[in-house]
This record gives C-alpha cells, sequence and structure tokens, in this order.
C-alpha cells in the first residue's frame, strides 16, 4: 500500500498561473481532504469529500476548486495563483470504520 | 466552535528522559482524537487513535490518555530518543457522529539531545 500520495511535490509559481495539484489513496477511503498548513495557523481545510461525487467548502476555500475524479483521486486547482497562495497543501483521507485519518506527504508551493 | 491547544509549544529534553505533552480541547463532546507526528519537511503520521468511549491507548514507547470530561489529552513517551525529536500535533473530531472534520492543536517541537 502507498497509503496517499501528492504530486508534485515541490511547485513555484508566478502570479496569475494556474495548476492542479493530484492526490490519490489506495486504501480504498470514502473521505478525502485538502489542507494549507502555514506557520502560526496550523492546519486549515480547505476542501473536503465525504464520498465519490460529493464536495464540501471548508474553513478556507476562496482562490480554489476541487474535484473527486473518482474514490481514490481528489485534486486541487488553483485558478489565478496569488502569493497568499504560498504554502504547504496536505492532502489526507479517513477509514470509515474507526475514522482515522491519514496524510499525504504534502506538495510545497511558492507563489512569487 | 471546538478549540485545540497544545502547551508547551516547544519542548527540550535530555535523551532517556521520560515525557509528557499535553492537549487541551474546549468542547468535551468529542467522537475521537488522534495524535500525529510531523518530521521537519513532512507529511503528518498517525501515531495514535482514541475513541471517545477509551481511556487510553498504547503503542511501543508511546501512550495516549483521553479525559473528555476535562477536555485533555496527554501523549506520554518512555526513555526518549533523539529520533523522536518532532513536531507532535493533536487532533479533535468534534460531535457524536463520525461525519465532523478534525480540528487541529498547534503542535508541540519537541527536540531530544542526544
Amino acid at each position: 500500500n502507498a497509503g496517499v500520495t501528492q504530486t508534485p511535490k515541490f511547485q513555484v509559481l508566478k502570479t496569475g498561473q494556474s495548476m492542479t495539484l493530484q492526490c490519490a489513496q489506495d486504501m480504498n477511503h470514502n473521505s478525502m481532504y485538502w489542507y494549507r498548513q502555514d506557520p502560526g495557523m496550523g492546519l486549515r481545510l480547505i476542501y473536503y469529500s465525504a464520498s465519490e461525487g460529493t464536495t464540501d467548502k471548508g474553513e478556507v476555500p476562496n482562490g480554489y476548486n476541487v474535484s473527486r475524479l473518482n474514490k481514490r483521486e481528489f485534486s486541487l486547482r488553483l485558478e489565478s495563483a496569488a502569493p497568499s497562495q504560498t504554502s504547504v497543501y496536505f492532502c489526507a483521507s479517513r477509514t470509515g470504520v474507526i475514522n482515522e485519518q491519514f496524510f499525504g506527504p504534502g506538495t510545497r508551493l511558492t507563489v512569487l | 466552535k471546538q478549540e485545540v491547544t497544545q502547551i508547551p509549544a516547544a519542548l527540550s529534553v535530555p535523551e532517556g528522559e521520560n515525557l509528557v505533552l499535553n492537549c487541551s480541547f474546549t468542547d468535551s463532546a468529542i467522537y475521537n482524537l488522534q495524535w500525529f507526528r510531523q518530521d521537519p519537511g513532512k507529511g503528518l503520521t498517525s501515531l495514535l487513535l482514541i475513541q471517545s468511549s477509551q481511556r487510553e491507548q498504547t503503542s511501543g514507547r508511546l501512550n495516549a490518555s483521553l479525559d473528555k470530561s476535562s477536555g485533555r489529552s496527554t501523549l506520554y513517551i518512555a526513555a526518549s530518543q533523539p529520533g523522536d525529536s518532532a513536531t507532535y500535533l493533536c487532533a479533535v473530531r468534534p460531535g457524536e457522529t463520525s461525519g465532523s472534520r478534525l480540528t487541529f492543536g498547534e503542535g508541540t517541537q519537541l527536540t531530544v539531545n542526544p
């Protein structure tokens, strides 16, 4: 089991550029999440998907869109990147039995 | 709104010491509580999960306890080693159903000195 995987690991964008962060899990989990982590702000939820075909906003959804492509994959899109979106982005998924959450290795994004 | 606090923000101890990390939460109505470890530049690794009906969980040198009524959890690390150096995060899943979302503390940065 690879667990939760994310691509790319690092990315540098210019203001106004767009990109999609990819996330996949091979644990057959229904729920998937996107967080951002910033110094002094902790982990903040951007979007989540309780099951295939559904998505919901978290605490900080502005400037982002998501797609739950299938049960395995959950992508995060920045349509027009801003310097305020410089952060580390984590994808996570959750078991449906004991409700334990697992995280991917993260994507370090810099917007110039 | 559930709030999670971890004190201290940073802790430095000599190798071999037993230590306790603290986590407090404002609303005792929780579904479960999870402890994570985060190494610099890495993702979060799940250490222990305690369901609301449980008092403690153990894994190797780690023991996590939960006192819902007082809104507290502790992570006990026995015989600390330099490899334990990392940031430890506590996260609470609020409410009485599994559908709620985790609320995270800001973490305790632990340094174990050889």
